[in-house]
């Protein structure tokens, strides 16, 4: 079955450094998304991306955030200045179609320090 | 009003029950709805989509009332692997997920 796949699956980082997760989308997909989950907390939209371009994007996905599609297979989410409230799991997902349910990667745990 | 709101549990029930979660949404325009199952610490999957119409799925069913915004999602003969937190979404291109309700079948 075709997968999301993510790395790293854990990083640690310092506060204000800058991080990148990446993530490769099922191949052909064309519609991408980032969600984070802090610990206990419910999964929170942050942005969509689609035919090259954000789509959508939450209050939380601030200046700090970015992502790009730096090829035909990668999508990576940065963090430029990570604070300790971005300490969470990040989920990267994508489907065939816009209206179609997600495929999840496994995650990525971020721990600001 | 909470776009997505799902009663958070824990619902406890014993193995072969029958459950139901219910979940309401607030964005009318929402075209999109899906059930999904998280394991602790693991990234949702993708349970089923859901319809006016309902979609059964073993002993899974689910079902939409537009008129009311709210979804359903019923679980029969309640196996041990069933423990998860289940999640509801609704939107279109973008998906709010509610905060999820835990379920335990106990032994």
């Amino acid at each position: 079955e075709p997968e999301v796949t993510q790395t790293p699956s854990h990083q640690v980082t310092q506060m204000g450094q800058e991080v990148i997760l990446r993530c490769v989308p099922i191949s052909n997909h064309l519609y991408f998304y980032w969600y984070r989950q802090i610990l206990g907390q419910k999964v929170e939209f942050l942005v969509s991306f689609y035919n090259n371009e954000i789509s959508e994007k939450s209050e939380i996905f601030d200046d700090q955030f970015s992502v790009e599609r730096p090829d035909g297979s990668n999508f990576t989410l940065k963090i430029r200045s990570t604070k300790l409230e971005d300490s969470a799991m990040y989920f990267c997902a994508s489907s065939g179609q816009g209206s179609a349910g997600y495929t999840f990667g496994s995650g990525t745990r971020l721990t600001v320090v | 009003r909470k776009e997505v709101e799902q009663d958070p549990g824990p619902f406890n029930v014993p193995e072969g029950a029958t459950v139901a979660f219910n979940c309401t949404y607030s964005n009318s325009a929402s075209q999109s709805f899906f059930w999904y199952r998280q394991d602790c610490r693991k990234e949702p999957k993708l349970l089923m989509s859901v319809y006016s119409s309902g979609n059964e799925d073993g002993r899974f069913t689910a079902q939409l009332n537009r008129a009311s915004q709210y979804i359903s999602l019923l679980i029969r003969d309640s196996k041990l692997s069933d423990s998860a937190t289940y999640l509801c979404t609704s939107g279109t291109y973008k998906y709010i997920f509610g905060t999820g309700t835990r379920l335990k079948v106990l032994a």
